[in-house]
């Protein structure tokens, strides 16, 4: 089974603070991504990446910028976390064809007080 | 741009019923892929079906089944013989091919009722 590994389930941090959420798979999967989840919203693609040191933006990038040095990890950075940055972060990976699912983590509930 | 629409926000279903989720989707490009997921209290992203725009037949998976009406962009997900278990968040997804974003609708909240 594929396994998509997030560092943490709940984290509190502070306005201003920088964040690092992390998410590892070990299925040696191409594609790796973040979403964040909001009710009545569904989940929004913050960045994606299609291969190690590559990064795309997706819908909704601003104030948040990503790494990903090895294939299996994906780091996602709030740079300065914001109060709206408040919100579950779901990370997801997949193979390089269109018509695979993604195999998505267990989330972070992030807070910024 | 591609657009995914889920204009239920919450649904009931007596268990052992039948239940349909709506989804309509809005893209100019020919080629794409159309997923649904399933998201418990738990919070984990279960992949549920998947049909692609090419497909002659509609896909089914067990007690799911995708209603897919390519001319008025609907992929309605039917669950038959609703569970206890099926209780969740349903979300309907898509993707523009080649290489494209997978965007996600809303969402709805199920609630099967014993």
């Amino acid at each position: 089974d594929v396994k998509v590994t997030q560092s943490s389930r709940y984290l509190v941090k502070r306005t201003g603070e920088k964040v690092f959420l992390e998410c590892v798979q070990d299925m040696d999967h191409e594609n790796m991504f973040w979403y964040r989840q909001d009710p009545g919203l569904g989940l929004r693609l913050i960045y994606f990446s299609y291969d190690v040191k590559m990064k795309e933006k997706g819908d909704i990038p601003e104030g948040y910028s990503v790494s990903r040095e090895k294939k299996e990890r994906f780091s996602l950075i709030l740079e300065s976390a914001s109060t709206n940055q408040t919100s579950m972060y779901l990370c997801a990976s997949s193979p390089p064809q269109d018509n695979s699912p993604l195999h998505f983590g267990n989330g972070t509930r992030l807070t910024v007080t | 741009a591609q657009k995914i629409t889920q204009t239920q926000p919450g649904m009931f279903v007596q268990e052992k019923e039948a239940v349909t989720l709506d989804c309509t989707y809005d893209t100019s490009d020919p080629s794409y892929g159309l997923f649904w997921y399933k998201q418990p209290s738990s919070g984990e992203m279960i992949f549920l079906i998947y049909q692609g725009s090419y497909d002659q037949q509609n896909a089914t998976e067990g007690r799911y089944s995708l209603n897919f009406q390519k001319a008025r962009k609907s992929a309605n997900l039917v669950i038959s013989a609703s569970q206890l278990g099926d209780s969740a968040m349903y979300f309907c997804a898509m993707r523009e091919f080649p290489g494209g974003k997978l965007i996600f609708g809303q969402g709805t909240e199920l609630s099967v009722k014993p």
